[in-house]
């Protein structure tokens, strides 16, 4: 049974287009995210949703549009593709979230990951 | 600004011990986590510290200093599938969320 799971695990594309990533989560957490890891393998955050309102947008370009149509679903879709775009994109998830100050764990778990390559 | 370090690369013998430092400056620090990635697969959660101090599981460990800003991963009786890149991230809470920010990770190559 897959926690965190994202279609599709990779895509070619050619600039200009636009795609979109699906993520869904059997968890029953609340809150999920878009992370970007490059090929310097730095993961960045892109974006939150916490039952589906979003919550964080890092400086991200606006052709990144987070879709949440159900808190067990944060889509990503890209328009306008470019060459930096090309990277590992994962979705991720946790129970509680990012509302206020914790100190449990509230741990992310964290998606198989879709391959982007634009060429 | 927010700045988390940690070495890029690490090399090690089967069956040693290993400790892979992380040093971080960050406001609203909320908690510290390690994170496994093997090449070309999911980060996997191994531990958390919001207090000073060790937490122990199993061959793993992992020390916070938070007056230091630093914070050690350490592996013990290393095995070859101990190989890949370790994340240090920090919990930052800042607006009334939390986010997790990642060091760039420690490449570790445990060799027989």
């Amino acid at each position: 049974d897959t926690a965190v799971s994202q279609t599709p695990k990779y895509l070619v594309t050619q600039m200009g287009n636009d795609k979109s990533i699906k993520c869904e989560q059997n968890l029953g957490h609340d809150t999920m995210y878009w992370y970007k890891q490059d090929s310097k393998k730095f993961l960045k955050i892109m974006f939150s949703y916490n039952n589906k309102e979003l919550i964080i947008n890092e400086t991200v370009p606006n052709r990144f549009s987070p879709k949440s149509p159900d808190k067990a679903h944060l889509n990503l879709h890209i328009n306008s593709l470019e060459l930096g775009d090309s990277a590992v994109y994962f979705c991720a998830s946790s129970r509680r979230g990012t509302s206020g100050a914790q100190t449990s764990t509230d741990t992310q778990y964290f998606g198989p990951g879709t391959r982007l390559t634009v060429l | 600004g927010q700045n988390i370090d940690q070495p890029t690369e690490m090399t090690a013998t089967e069956g040693a011990i290993v400790q892979i430092n992380c040093t971080y400056q960050t406001s609203g620090f909320n908690g510290l986590f390690w994170y496994q990635q093997h090449a070309g697969e999911a980060p996997t959660f191994l531990s958390y510290n919001v207090l000073d101090g060790l937490e122990e599981k199993g061959r793993f460990s992992s020390f916070l200093s938070r007056s230091k800003g630093y914070s050690y991963l350490l592996l013990k009786e290393l095995q070859m599938k101990d190989s890949a890149s370790y994340l240090c991230a920090v919990r930052t809470f800042s607006g009334g969320y939390n986010k997790l920010i990642f060091g760039a990770g420690t490449r570790l190559a445990v060799h027989p």
